[in-house]
């Protein structure tokens, strides 16, 4: 079974300063691996994701993520994060082996706090 | 390109009753998931569709249904509503490539609140 870990409910960072939201992941074969961003009473949002190739990959908004597979890590980064990117972050899973179809298995979420 | 339409937008219910939430895809994407959101179980797969077929089905209970029409438009429907059932729901499209890795794009969401 896939399953995804955010270790940390809540991040607190200056606005300014670099920003890491951390996601391990855990799949039978290679994973799809993906971040939503989600703002109050609204759905959520694509980031970006990882299929093949670079492991740094480059998503909106200035968000980039690290795909690490020996420490099956995909964590979020971003060099300068703003107030307006405090919202809720979620990372997500879809393991290809599972028999095809789109179904993706989400972490339980991070609350990012960007202070002034 | 208009994005994913649910409706409606808040739902009060009452124990016992039944309720249809609809979503309208992307054009063009016939791949439709349906999501549960809840403070204490997160963000949970309910099931999916594809060309009128389910194609993945989660761990909830039958009260759980849905459906998909010739137009890649969905329902899904839940039967005997219990206060448990209140949550954000969440559809969620994308065009299958056949090979898993397109995204999906949610909708809004409809807030069901059962009283």
């Amino acid at each position: 079974a896939q399953s995804v870990a955010q270790p940390e409910d809540q991040v607190n960072v200056a606005e300014g300063n670099p920003l890491t939201v951390k996601c391990t992941y855990s799949v039978s074969g290679n994973p799809y691996l993906f971040w939503y961003v989600q703002y109050p009473n609204r759905g959520l949002q694509f980031l970006l994701k990882y299929i093949t190739g670079d492991n740094l990959v480059k998503g909106s908004y200035g968000f980039e993520a690290e795909f690490n597979k020996s420490q099956t890590s995909f964590h979020l980064k971003k060099p300068s994060a703003l107030v307006s990117d405090s919202a809720l972050y979620f990372c997500a899973v879809r393991d290809i082996l599972t028999g095809g179809g789109n179904k993706l298995t989400f972490g339980t979420g991070t609350q990012l706090k960007v202070e002034l | 390109k208009a994005g994913v339409t649910q409706t409606p937008r808040y739902l009060i219910k009452t124990r016992g009753q039944q309720v249809t939430l609809s979503c309208s895809p992307i054009s063009g994407h016939r791949s439709v998931s349906w999501y549960q959101q809840t403070p204490g179980q997160g963000l949970q797969f309910l099931f999916e569709y594809f060309s009128e077929t389910q194609r993945n089905k989660g761990n909830f209970p039958g009260r759980f249904s849905g459906r998909q029409f010739s137009n890649s438009r969905s329902e899904m429907n839940v039967s005997t509503l219990e206060l448990g059932d209140s949550a954000l729901y969440l559809c969620a499209s994308s065009l299958d490539d056949g090979q898993g890795g397109a995204e999906a794009f949610f909708g809004q969401g409809t807030r069901l609140t059962v009283v």
